[in-house]
């Protein structure tokens, strides 16, 4: 079996329903924030990025809100698919590294 | 569309062995980095690595870790002598492409290491 590690908070939506997935950051000063989905036994994909001077950017069927006065990132999936399935997690980028949050699973039912 | 390839997909190494992980990063990216993540945690940061020295690294980045660009295509990892809590995935990325700053890191599927 699997190794105790982080319970990931775990996000179930129907297929065809709509996720946010929320994630808050540590530093104030960051002004860069990345979302990757990870499948199981892969590495962090890309998704979409967002820029501190910005507070929402849209991509093919994604959003990425920021509220900087919270420190708080949300990540938006519209009409979720099963192949959306996979754990999200949001990454703060602080001079020459990320920081990744502990991530959410989300389960697509059928 | 351009990848980071990492070679091997699975490492088992004895305990006190040296290990080496291998990268090819995205060709005209000039930034590459590992990170860490045992199994069912979140993705650790390890070392970044520009203009052949490193940048920054954290505190899992001890003596027994390496890094090395050996030639133009090439970015490993090296673990003088492992213990078993070096036991985890190990994934490379890269990005930059010395313009705008705020690129995405792009990264690949990860060596998984096991230490017995």
């Amino acid at each position: 079996g699997e190794s105790v590690g982080l319970h990931l908070p775990t996000l179930s939506v129907q297929e065809g329903d709509n996720s946010i997935i929320n994630c808050a950051y540590s530093n104030s000063a960051s002004d860069y924030f990345i979302w990757y989905k990870q499948e199981s036994g892969k590495g962090p994909q890309f998704i979409i990025d967002i820029r501190s001077n910005m507070d929402k950017r849209q991509g093919q069927r994604v959003t990425v809100l920021l509220n900087k006065t919270v420190k708080h990132l949300s990540l938006q999936i519209a009409a979720t698919q099963p192949g959306d399935s996979a754990v999200y997690f949001c990454a703060e980028d602080s001079s020459y590294k990320l920081i990744f949050g502990s991530g959410t699973r989300l389960l697509v039912r059928p | 569309e351009p990848e980071v390839t990492q070679t091997p997909s699975h490492q088992v190494t004895q305990m006190g062995q040296e290990v080496i992980l291998r990268c090819v990063p995205i060709s005209n990216h000039l930034y590459f980095y590992w990170y860490r993540q045992i199994l069912g945690q979140k993705v650790e940061f390890l070392v970044s690595f520009y203009n052949n020295e490193i940048s920054e690294k954290s505190e899992i980045f001890d003596d027994q870790f390496s890094v090395e660009r050996p030639d133009g295509s090439n970015f490993t990892l090296k673990i003088r002598s492992t213990k078993l809590e070096d036991s985890a995935m190990y994934f490379c990325a890269s990005g930059g492409t010395g313009g705008l700053v705020g690129q995405p890191q792009h990264f690949g599927d990860g060596t998984r290491l096991s230490i017995l």
